[in-house]
């Protein structure tokens, strides 16, 4: 089984401030890819990252995939109160996709 | 139209009831998912129907019993449960053979079981 290890697990910010996520794993994996799910809503694809150092951006949100393509982070700059929600990072290894635990982000006005 | 619609979104049951769970897919993708998500735990694979072929994870209760009656559509039927069983039950859908396996969630059904 690979695990994905989402840290903070919780995190709870003024508007404005910057922050970093990271989902880590022992596993290598083809593709990783991060989503948020708002409140009462099913998760939604942000963004897919295949190539090991690979970063892309969209709009206030920077991923980063780990060279060796075991790790990967998220980072938004001047975080708004609607980036609140579930950061999921997904896995896929072979046919499989795992799934982490989550980031739960709480922006304060 | 949303690309995955999930109905009800919210459903109280007692443990005798029998009730089930329909998603359905507007993206034309080949492949339909069943996922648990419970608080405090990564989201659970259950059930997974590829070119309409299922795939089962074994370690779901027979209380749990999916049904796709083809590609667009996809139910789950609940029989018995337990209370352990409330929880945000997810449909997913996505096209096979991108090697990617980026999901298309629907809103979710949110069950509690009595």
């Amino acid at each position: 089984t690979q695990l994905l290890e989402q840290s903070p697990q919780f995190l709870s910010i003024q508007e404005g401030e910057n922050l970093t996520v990271y989902c880590n794993s022992s596993s290598v994996f083809s593709s990783l890819q991060w989503y948020r799910q708002e409140p009462g809503e099913g998760p939604v694809l942000l963004v897919t990252v295949v190539t090991g150092g690979e970063v892309k951006k969209l709009k206030r949100l920077t991923f980063q995939f780990g060279d060796a393509r075991k790790d990967s982070s998220l980072h938004i700059t001047a975080a708004q109160t609607g980036d609140t929600g579930l950061y999921l990072c997904a896995g896929t290894w072979g046919n499989m996709l795992t799934f982490g635990g989550g980031t739960r982000l709480m922006v304060k006005p | 139209e949303t690309g995955v619609t999930q109905t009800p979104r919210h459903l109280v049951m007692g443990m005798t009831n029998k009730k089930s769970l329909k998603c359905e897919q507007h993206l034309g993708h080949n492949a339909m998912y069943w996922y648990k998500q419970s608080a405090k735990k990564p989201l659970e694979l259950m059930f997974v129907y590829s070119l309409e072929e299922r795939v089962e994870n074994n370690s779901v209760p027979s209380r749990f019993s999916p049904e796709c009656p083809n590609s667009s559509h996809l139910f789950l039927h609940l029989h018995t449960l337990q209370p352990e069983d409330s929880a945000l039950y997810l449909c997913a859908s996505s096209q096979e053979g991108t090697n990617t396996g980026e999901l298309f969630f629907g809103e979710g059904s949110r069950l509690t079981v009595l």
